[in-house]
């Protein structure tokens, strides 16, 4: 399967605890984004990056959140001292940009839930 | 933020009935984008939408990007029941970039076999 990939699927963490999570994209693709969807709700901006630059942060990402792309291919983020609002899907997903816009479409992986209790 | 005003909200069909939902925003995008999502998993892409009033299908799905740039409408014709689950919306206007999607809350699709 040459989608976006993402582990875990599900973490079950108690309040405070620290979690991280793993994105793998589309291999080709220089684009990488995070968002966040809760229940009801569309997905909401979290952060993009190009390469392994961060290029932009929602405010919804607080000082407890981090997200890095070290070598412009995977991507972590880590939530630290979660709280029971934190609790949601973080979606990830990539993009080829550059290429005309055609080859800007955002394609999302299956994503991570959290449950903070 | 910006908000994508999509509707109806939910659907109940019959197997084979043509099905419409749309969406409108009080800004311009330069991008329409269609998922579906069903649950827990991630939005799928149905449909891309790059210029004003372009027409686009994927098999029974048809979108179109409103000429004003500020709506977008999806139809699906014939519906069968692995049709059913959340259709989002989704905008982009960051230039050319269009990096940063704002997405409807989503219209929950059920089809009665």
């Amino acid at each position: 399967d040459t989608g976006v990939s993402q582990d875990p699927r599900h973490k079950i963490t108690k309040r405070g605890q620290n979690v991280t999570f793993r994105c793998d994209p589309i291999s080709e693709h220089n684009r990488l984004y995070w968002y966040r969807q809760t229940l009801g709700q569309g997905p909401e901006f979290l952060t993009y990056f190009q390469n392994e630059a961060q290029l932009e942060k929602s405010r919804l990402l607080s000082d407890r959140f981090s997200a890095e792309r070290p070598k412009g291919s995977f991507s972590t983020l880590e939530i630290q001292r979660t709280e029971q609002g934190d609790s949601a899907m973080y979606l990830c997903a990539s993009s080829l940009f550059g290429q005309l816009s055609s080859g800007n479409t955002i394609y999302f992986g299956e994503g991570s839930w959290l449950t903070v209790v | 933020g910006q908000q994508l005003n999509q509707s109806p909200q939910s659907m109940f069909i019959q197997e084979g009935e043509d099905v419409s939902m749309n969406c409108t925003s009080s800004s311009i995008f330069n991008t329409w984008l269609w998922y579906k999502q069903d649950p827990g998993e991630g939005p799928v892409l149905l449909i891309a939408l790059y210029k004003a009033g372009e027409l686009t299908s994927n098999g029974r799905l048809t979108a179109q990007f409103g000429i004003t740039r500020k709506d977008s409408f999806l139809n699906i014709s014939a519906s069968i029941p692995s049709d059913v689950g959340i259709y989002f919306c989704a905008g982009s206007n960051s230039g050319g970039s269009n990096y940063k999607l704002t997405f409807g809350k989503g219209t929950l699709l059920t089809v009665n076999p």
